[in-house]
C-alpha cells in the first residue's frame, strides 16, 4: 500500500525557515518523480515544485530562489527546505507521488506550515 | 505561464443528476490535462489524465474530454459521495498548473 507521511509543518515568523519531510512507502521511491503540492486557507491547489527520478527539479515562479526540493532515495524521503518564508506561503502542503507525466495518483494527508509573526 | 478557468465554480446539483464541468486553457495544451476530486479534509484523488484516460479504481460515470484549450469533466449521474471540489491541472509542461476548482453541492 502506498504511503506518503508528511511532517515538519510548524507556526514561522516571516523571514523564517523551514523543512518539510514526505516519508514514502509500498513503492519504488527513487523511480518516481515526485512534488510538493500546497493549498492556502479558503484557496484552491497550488503546485510549488517537482523532483524527478533522475532528481532534475522545477519550481513554480512564486518560490524559486527560496525553496529547494531534494529527495534521499536511500531513507525514500522528499524534502522541502523553505527559506525566507512569507504570510503568502502559510498553506498546507502536500506531498504527491508523480502517476504519469507529473499527474499525481498519491498525495499524502498534509503538514500545515503557518507563516505570521 | 498557462492558466487554467474552471467554471462554473459552484455547481448545484441533486443525486443522479449530470453534471459537466468546463476547464479552459490560456493556450493549447494539447491532451495534458487531469483531473481530480478533493474532499473536505481529504487527501486529493486523481480522476482522469491526459484528458480523456480514468486512473485506476475510478469509477465509470467520470469521463474527460477535450484537447487544445476547452476542456470537460462529465459525472453522469451523481453519486451522494461525489460532492466535492474539482480542479484541472495542467501536467506534462512546466510550470504545471492547476485551475481553481469547482464546487460541486448538493
Amino acid at each position: 500500500e502506498v504511503q506518503l507521511l508528511e511532517s515538519g509543518g510548524d507556526l514561522v515568523q516571516p523571514g523564517g525557515s523551514l523543512r518539510l519531510s514526505c516519508a514514502a512507502s509500498g513503492f519504488n521511491f527513487g523511480n518516481n518523480a515526485m512534488s510538493w503540492v500546497r493549498q492556502a486557507p479558503g484557496k484552491g491547489l497550488d503546485w510549488v515544485a517537482g523532483i524527478g527520478g533522475d532528481k532534475n527539479t522545477h519550481y513554480a515562479e512564486s518560490v524559486k530562489g527560496r525553496f529547494t526540493i531534494s529527495r534521499d532515495n536511500s531513507e525514500n524521503t522528499l524534502y522541502l527546505q523553505m527559506n525566507s518564508l512569507r504570510a503568502e506561503d502559510t498553506a498546507v502542503y502536500y506531498c504527491a507521488k508523480d502517476f504519469w507525466r507529473w499527474a499525481f495518483d498519491f498525495w499524502g494527508q498534509g503538514t500545515r506550515v503557518t507563516v505570521s509573526s | 505561464e498557462i492558466v487554467l478557468t474552471q467554471s462554473p465554480g459552484t455547481l448545484s446539483l441533486s443525486p443522479g443528476e449530470r453534471a459537466t464541468l468546463s476547464c479552459r486553457a490560456s493556450q493549447s495544451i494539447s491532451g495534458h490535462l487531469a483531473w481530480y476530486q478533493h474532499r473536505p479534509g481529504q487527501a486529493p484523488r486523481l480522476l482522469i489524465y491526459d484528458a480523456s484516460n480514468r486512473a485506476t479504481g475510478i469509477p465509470a460515470r467520470f469521463s474527460g474530454s477535450g484537447s487544445g484549450t476547452d476542456f470537460t469533466l462529465t459525472i453522469s449521474s451523481l453519486e451522494p459521495e461525489d460532492f466535492a471540489v474539482y480542479y484541472c491541472q495542467l501536467h506534462n509542461n512546466w510550470p504545471l498548473t492547476f485551475g481553481g476548482g469547482t464546487n460541486v453541492e448538493i
